[in-house]
């Protein structure tokens, strides 16, 4: 199994800050990594496919990027209705495997 | 728009079987592969497994955490995919999604195993 090792766990940050978070893949993934919003109650939301495409409606203050075993999720300018946990998705081979979640606060 | 509903969750007892259900809409049901995918309280989200679309003979492939206990299947006729849990145990506790496209998911259906 790929294992995804996520971090930070937790992150506090400002309002306008850029916040990065990072996935590290145990084995090359090839760019195949989502990124995911999970608001508290909520269900997981697409941020980003496949590495670097962000997914239509979201703003464009996210971003991917990455290659191999090393991907980051950057927000480029913090807004509170950012507060929520991210968490990465790695698609490349089964079993699909989720990062342990970025818990995000607002400072 | 896509739409996802799961039913059927609910309490059941260690060793138990539960079928949950995902009623789909909003997308030509066929052609896409389906996932379930369950989240523990507080924890990262446990890939469980897909069913492939029509052109790839909806075949099933399953994490090995689950495999052997749980089945995945779809009823086309009605847009619906199924789960079926069998020997259920205390760390399936979770609240289990239903998927598509690995971009729309449902809202969630919470299952608790415990006596």
């Amino acid at each position: 199994d790929i294992q995804m090792t996520q971090s930070p766990s937790f992150l506090s940050a400002s309002v306008g800050d850029r916040v990065t978070i990072n996935c590290k893949a145990s084995q090359n993934i090839n760019k195949y990594l989502n990124w995911y919003q999970q608001k508290l109650g909520e269900a997981p939301k697409l941020l980003i496919y496949n590495t670097n495409n962000l997914q239509t409606g979201i703003p464009s203050r996210f971003s991917g990027s990455g290659s191999g075993t090393d991907y980051t999720l950057t927000i480029s300018s913090l807004q509170p209705e950012d507060v929520a946990t991210y968490f990465c998705l790695q698609h490349s081979s089964r079993p699909l495997t989720f990062g342990s979640g970025t818990k995000l606060e607002i400072k | 728009e896509v739409k996802l509903l799961e039913s059927g969750g609910g309490l059941v007892q260690p060793g138990g079987s539960m079928r949950l259900s995902c009623a789909a809409s909003g997308f030509t049901f066929t052609d896409f592969y389906m996932y379930w995918i369950r989240q523990p309280a507080g924890k990262a989200p446990e890939w469980l497994g897909f069913i492939r679309n029509k052109a790839n003979g909806y075949t099933t492939e399953y994490n090995p955490s689950v495999k052997g206990r749980f089945t995945i299947s779809r009823d086309n006729t009605q847009n619906m995919l199924y789960l079926q849990m069998n020997t259920l145990r205390a760390e399936d506790t979770a609240t289990y999604y239903c998927a598509t496209k690995l971009t729309y998911w449902g809202q969630g259906v919470m299952v608790t195993v415990s006596s």
